[in-house]
């Protein structure tokens, strides 16, 4: 079993659609949690950590479970930049103090 | 400031040959990561490196290895390049908790 896993989709939203992505993980002495964007072809860029009490940042949303060893991201109001993968990544666990990191979700947002 | 850059951006290799692919950062960054990205696998780890002159193993460290001599380079050779090691290469740099990823070099071994 991947120590993160993630639906590797495409999941295809029309632009104005709310789409919410999940990602489990399978080591309970997990630290830290990110999402990270990574656009067709380039680099992966820190989209936004993820904590317990959940945070929002503009029209994207993370939740953390720990009881549940589950992470979502929701996206309300999608725009066609949205269009990217979006990998879910843990550190801690198996890695130590590195990052592991989930297959990614691929997002399509169309007009 | 550029960030994150590797060279070379593409290169295709017969098997048997080493290449050297180079990463450097501008960020005064401790931690640098080499990353090896295929289909469906996400990024894995190949090796890090916590400072100057040290280095570590990740997840697939077979195959490769690497040199940190100064802080703001980090080298990935292959001495024997396989079919499987086509992929993508990422290299990153951290300070605390974000890690900053270069462009990625394509690397296919025929």
């Amino acid at each position: 079993r991947k120590e993160v896993e993630q639906d590797p989709g495409p999941f295809n939203v029309p632009e104005g659609a709310t789409v919410a992505f999940n990602c489990t993980y399978s080591n309970s002495a997990s630290q830290s949690f990110f999402w990270y964007r990574q656009d067709c072809r380039k680099e992966p860029k820190l989209l936004m950590s993820v904590y317990s009490s959940g945070n929002e940042d503009g029209r994207f949303t993370a939740q953390l479970n720990r009881a549940s060893q589950y992470i979502s991201l929701l996206i309300r109001d999608s725009k066609l930049s949205d269009s990217a993968t979006y990998l879910c990544v843990v550190r801690g666990g198996n890695a130590g103090n590195m990052l592991t990191f989930g297959g990614g979700t691929r997002l399509m947002v169309k007009p | 400031n550029a960030g994150v850059t590797q060279t070379p951006k593409f290169r295709v290799l017969k098997t048997g040959q080493s290449m050297t692919l180079l990463c450097a950062q501008d960020m005064n960054h401790e931690y640098m990561y080499w990353y090896r990205q295929d289909p469906g696998m996400g990024l894995r780890l190949i090796h890090y490196s916590v400072g100057e002159g040290t280095t570590a193993k990740g997840e697939v460290p077979d195959g490769y290895n690497v040199s940190r001599l100064k802080k703001q380079n980090f080298l990935l050779g292959l001495e024997s390049a396989a079919p499987s090691q086509t992929s993508v290469y990422f290299c990153a740099s951290s300070y605390a908790r974000e890690q900053y990823f270069g462009p990625g070099t394509r690397l296919t071994v025929t």
